[in-house]
């Protein structure tokens, strides 16, 4: 398996922009988190899926920010209208199942640094 | 919730040279994860390691679940171990969230 995919890399946007980061999870995986990475608050859980569901959206810090997963293979975060204070990078992760009831690990995609100027 | 914390933030070593980094966390967990994260922001697994003791070439980890802390020991250091070491937690009889320390920040001079 080639691994967690994210993309874009890096993406540029100006203010008030539309900004969609797009995941793909290894396959079979059932749980999928986005995290966010800061250099004041560290790598934060915004959201996670199980089986493509929302479980938990309490991490995602304003209504500007959605996720969707439309299937096993593929999941977006968009930020809408995009703010200089949500430059950061944006970490997918998958599991095979969840951290509490069995033993597995989290694998992290390379990241999408946003830069909103 | 739960807290991590990770000691010490930052650490410089010359190559060759070993080290002990530590995680402490504050409640009972099930899932605890080494990651590296290297110069070009990659995570790397390192370790899943809620107990006991696991080794990897140079690298090694070691939980003691009942005294809520984990250390991970890197020996014979290398330019290319440079980076940020990360310590995950997930929280017994919590929900499926992995919370981060703040990570040690390993610079490795040749």
């Amino acid at each position: 398996d080639a691994g967690v995919i994210q993309s874009p890399r890096h993406e540029v946007t100006e203010m008030g922009q539309e900004v969609t980061l797009r995941c793909k999870p290894i396959s079979g995986h059932d749980y999928l988190f986005w995290y966010r990475q800061t250099m004041m608050r560290g790598l934060e859980l915004l959201i996670y899926f199980n089986n493509n569901v929302p479980i938990d959206d309490s991490g995602m810090p304003e209504d500007r920010f959605s996720a969707k997963m439309p299937n096993a293979s593929f999941s977006t975060l968009k930020i809408q209208p995009s703010e200089p204070r949500d430059s950061a990078v944006y970490f997918c992760a998958s599991s095979l199942v969840g951290f509490v009831k069995a033993n597995t690990e989290a694998f992290f995609g390379q990241g999408t640094r946003l830069t909103v100027v | 919730g739960i807290q991590v914390e990770q000691s010490p933030p930052d650490l410089i070593l010359q190559e060759g040279a070993n080290s002990t980094l530590r995680c402490n966390f504050s409640d009972s967990v099930n899932n605890l994860q080494w990651f590296h994260q290297n110069p070009w922001g990659q995570l790397i697994n390192l370790f899943y390691i809620p107990s006991g003791t696991k080794q990897n070439g140079r690298l090694s980890a070691t939980t003691v679940a009942t005294e809520r802390y984990s250390l991970l020991y890197i020996s014979s250091s290398q330019t290319t171990d440079s980076g940020v070491y990360f310590c995950a937690v997930a929280l017994q009889g919590g929900s499926e969230k992995l919370v981060f320390g703040k990570g040690t920040k390993l610079t490795v001079n040749p």
